[in-house]
């Protein structure tokens, strides 16, 4: 699977968008780019994925780059529950093909 | 749905002894995953299941760890014996068939070994 670059942290003011950022300059025309994300405590949380698309669900917009080589994460309205790490995975296929390998994640914070 | 139920919650055991960690999966997916959550290595995946049977268990630490899973509604986790660097937080996710790899995951089990 591609590698994933993404910053450790990042702030965000409450009400604002939030762009999370994740480089995978590396990845294949079958790998897919997955979302996830954990609030403190609790188990990981799916958010979103795409090919090359763009994708938008009720929870965030995932913004694929044309040459694919990285993509952005936006929580278009960002509230105080929405810091968490948030991983971005990068793996074969659409279907189910097991295993995800999660990084270190960016931390989000989102303040008042 | 009740979403993926873990068993129990939290564990504080001694070193030494046997610990079983328990997971129901949500009704109708065919596959489940153990993950185990430290700081110091983060997320990692244990094993998987599809369809009841393991596929992948290269994720598994030693002999001292198992898995099992006798039918599709339950699985097993198991440490025998525990050591104080097995104290972790685990994981076990479920996912449907057919799905874009969307795992959803219990609330874990934080097990302490002293």
């Amino acid at each position: 699977d591609a590698k994933t670059t993404q910053p450790t942290s990042m702030d965000c003011a409450e009400g604002r968008a939030a762009n999370l950022p994740c480089n995978h300059s590396t990845i294949s025309g079958n790998e897919y780019v997955y979302w996830y994300r954990q609030i403190h405590s609790q188990g990981p949380q799916y958010i979103i994925h795409g090919l090359k698309n763009n994708e938008t669900n009720e929870m965030a917009s995932l913004i694929i780059t044309e040459d694919r080589k990285s993509s952005t994460l936006i929580l278009p309205h960002a509230t105080l529950r929405d810091t968490a790490v948030y991983y971005c995975i990068v793996r074969v296929g659409g279907s189910n093909t097991g295993k995800l390998i999660f990084g270190q994640g960016t931390t989000l914070q989102v303040k008042p | 749905d009740a979403g993926v139920i873990q068993s129990p919650r939290h564990e504080v055991t001694e070193m030494g002894q046997e610990v079983t960690l328990r997971c129901k999966p949500i009704s109708g997916h065919d596959y489940l995953f153990w993950y185990r959550q430290t700081m110091m290595r983060g997320l990692e995946l244990l094993i998987y299941f599809n369809n009841n049977v393991p596929i992948d268990d290269s994720g598994m630490p030693e002999d001292r760890f198992s898995a099992k899973m006798p039918n599709a509604s339950f699985s097993t986790l198991k440490i025998q014996p525990s050591e104080p660097r097995d104290s972790a937080v685990y994981f076990c996710a479920s996912s449907p068939r057919g799905g874009f790899n969307e795992q959803y995951f219990g609330p874990g089990t934080r097990l302490t070994v002293t």
